[in-house]
């Protein structure tokens, strides 16, 4: 089982310019998360699907959108990018809810310039 | 605000010595508490999960401890190895419908030969 995978691992974007960001996971979980993780912060949650077909917004969600495709893919979207953005994106599943342990994706660090 | 300490910021210890990090929570009601492992440039690992009941969870050689009543937690590292450098992560759970979840900045461990 290759888990949780993320694409890309590194991006670099001009300001307003958009990306998608990719994540799958192959352990039938139900619930899925995209986190950033900034220097001297911990990670703050961007967007959460709870299950297939729902979505809701998280601590900082201002500037992305996200789509749940199916039970296996949660996508992450910047539409215009801006340098604030710059940080690395994890993506994680659990099986529901965040009381259940949660698996990491290796992350995408994205760079906004 | 619920929030989750951590302490200290980095630490190097040599090859063989034991060491503990702290993290301090006020999250209340909290569902578990967890102490996550993250090497550089790849996603959090989990190593324990602890309910409010549970006072102490071990995985090998790193053993957490929490104490409800202070709100305090604790993970052990037994012996260390070079391969135990990386950043560990407490992360707090709320009781909220499942998706409320504080993470910790993070210790960074170095451990030296």
């Amino acid at each position: 089982n290759a888990g949780v995978t993320q694409t890309p691992k590194f991006q670099v974007l001009k300001t307003g310019q958009s990306m998608t960001l990719q994540c799958a996971q192959d352990m039938n979980h139900n619930s899925m998360y995209w986190y950033r993780q900034d220097p001297g912060m911990g990670l703050r949650l961007i967007y959460y699907s709870a299950s297939e077909g729902t979505t809701d917004k998280g601590e900082v969600p201002n500037g992305y959108n996200v789509s749940r495709l199916n039970k296996r893919e949660f996508s992450l979207r910047l539409e215009s990018a801006a340098p604030s953005q710059t940080s690395v994106y994890f993506c994680a599943s659990s099986r529901d809810g965040a009381s259940y342990e949660q698996y990491f994706g290796p992350g995408t660090r994205l760079t906004v310039t | 605000k619920n929030q989750v300490e951590q302490s200290p910021q980095s630490l190097i210890i040599l090859e063989g010595k034991n060491c503990t990090l702290q993290c301090n929570y006020t999250v209340s009601p909290f569902s578990n508490l967890r102490w996550y492992k993250q090497d550089t440039g790849r996603g959090p690992v989990s190593l324990t999960i602890m309910t409010f009941s549970e006072n102490t969870k071990s995985n090998g050689r790193y053993t957490a401890t929490l104490d409800a009543d202070t709100k305090q937690s604790s993970l052990h590292i037994t012996a260390s190895q070079l391969s135990d450098s990386a950043s560990y992560i407490c992360v707090v759970s709320e009781v909220t419908g499942g998706f409320k979840t504080i993470f910790g900045a993070g210790t960074r461990l170095f451990v030296k030969a």
